[in-house]
């Protein structure tokens, strides 16, 4: 089993719909989670952390499943400028692992 | 201001040559890191150091040998390029703990 998992899509949607991304790991001891960003052709940048409670930003939430290990990203009312690859990211004090990344396309 | 810097952002070389690349940080973070993508978009770590001092050393070649003059800089040098080794290498800085991370815009070299 890889130590992150997820989907590489590509996830086709609408404008305006709601899409949600799973990432699981293998590492029960992994102690921090991310998502990050990547353009086409550019860097990843810092989305945001995950936490147990979960968290939000504006149309982004986060959420952090320990028991069944696997942290999960909703984008609601999406749009044109999400399309992006978005890369989940585990890490345990040793190590940094990325996922292979959820490839979005927003549709108009 | 750019926080992270490489440079150069394009390398296009011959196979055996050795190159360098340059990565600065105007962050003031403790921990350093080189990243490898491939063709297959696969984000890999290659090093990490903190404070100038190797943390972690993934199985990567000894072709490649990280070298971290002082905190703001780490430089990635590359003896005898092989074709495999072409991708992007993206430098990354955070501070220690945190484990966020912020990313140069990555060197792309292509080994021919």
């Amino acid at each position: 089993r890889k130590e992150v998992e997820q989907d590489p899509g590509p996830f086709n949607v609408p404008e305006g719909a709601t899409v949600a991304f799973n990432c699981t790991y293998s590492n029960s001891a992994s102690q921090s989670f991310f998502w990050y960003r990547q353009d086409c052709r550019k860097e990843p940048k810092l989305l945001m952390s995950v936490y147990s409670s979960g968290n939000e930003d504006g149309r982004f939430t986060a959420q952090l499943n320990r028991a069944s290990q696997y942290i999960s990203l909703l984008i609601r009312d999406s749009k044109l400028s999400d399309s992006a690859t978005y890369l989940c990211v585990v890490n345990t004090l040793q190590k940094v692992t990325f996922g292979i990344g959820t490839k979005l396309q927003v549709i108009p | 201001d750019t926080a992270v810097s490489q440079t150069p952002k394009y390398l296009v070389t011959q196979m055996g040559n050795d190159k360098s690349i340059k990565c600065e940080q105007n962050l003031g973070h403790d921990t350093m890191y080189w990243y490898k993508q491939d063709s297959k978009k696969f984000l890999k770590i290659m090093f990490s150091y903190n404070n100038k001092e190797l943390i972690i050393n993934e199985t990567v070649p000894n072709r490649f040998s990280p070298k971290s003059p002082d905190k703001a800089h780490l430089n990635l040098h590359i003896n005898s390029l092989e074709l495999g080794d072409s991708a992007v290498y993206f430098c990354a800085t955070g501070p220690t703990g945190a484990r966020e991370q912020f990313f140069g815009p990555g060197t792309r070299l292509t080994v021919l």
